[in-house]
């Protein structure tokens, strides 16, 4: 299983809303990443964990919070967004230590009215 | 911090060979990656290098140069389904960070 599991594939939540993306993996990997791509832009990278820890935050703002409950999986709670924050949110793995190659899910497609 | 160039758009020819190159500035270097993105999708891994010199995948080969910080990817016998972006990105202190893209059109 080379996969990276992300739902759901598409989000449409308010200002006021709270939700949560869910990513999952059974590669063994040990390090697990979110990235928000923007249209006709690089991704951008958010949060890394490495063996369930929060390794880097890349100065996201705290309407994003990660979660990694366990090592296949990998969550990102949204609350209180902002229209700009309508993106692509991709999540990835790889082994530990994040020299190897990342693998990415299909990402979720969030729209923020 | 890191700095990532390459060139925003580049068209070719069905049949033919096209090089993109990557310039990088980094403070920590674990490898070079290069990704594909066709629109909509999720980036997929096309090469690694780590070591200076050529690494061969099929119609894919990447190019590594260190001491110049400068890598390139090399397309043969380019079909219509290369259209795509291809994503020059640097490994350092456990992060991928990711050029701009290439945007990159193949013709008839």
């Amino acid at each position: 299983d080379t996969e990276v599991t992300q739902t759901p594939k598409h989000l449409v939540m308010g200002m006021t809303n709270k939700k949560s993306l869910k990513c999952e993996q059974h590669m063994g990997h040990r390090a697990m990443y979110w990235y928000k791509q923007k249209a006709k832009k690089p991704p951008e990278l958010m949060f890394v964990y490495s063996y369930e820890k929060l390794s880097i935050n890349e100065s996201v703002p705290s309407r994003f919070s990660p979660e990694c409950p366990n090592s296949s999986l990998l969550n990102l709670h949204l609350h209180a967004l902002q229209p700009e924050d309508s993106a692509l949110y991709l999540c990835a793995s790889s082994h530990a230590g994040g020299t190897g190659e990342l693998f990415f899910g299909e990402g979720s497609r969030l729209t923020v009215l | 911090g890191q700095n990532i160039d390459q060139p925003t758009e580049m068209t070719a020819t069905e049949g033919a060979i096209v090089q993109i190159n990557c310039t990088y500035q980094t403070s920590g270097f674990n490898g070079l990656f290069w990704y594909q993105q066709h629109a909509g999708e999720a980036p997929t891994f096309l090469s690694y290098n780590v070591l200076d010199g050529l690494e061969e995948k099929g119609r894919f080969s990447s190019f590594l140069s260190r001491s110049k910080g400068y890598s390139y990817l090399l397309l043969k016998e380019l079909q219509m389904k290369d259209s795509a972006s291809y994503l020059c990105a640097v490994s350092g202190y456990n992060k991928l960070i990711f050029g701009a893209g290439t945007r990159l059109a193949v013709h008839p």
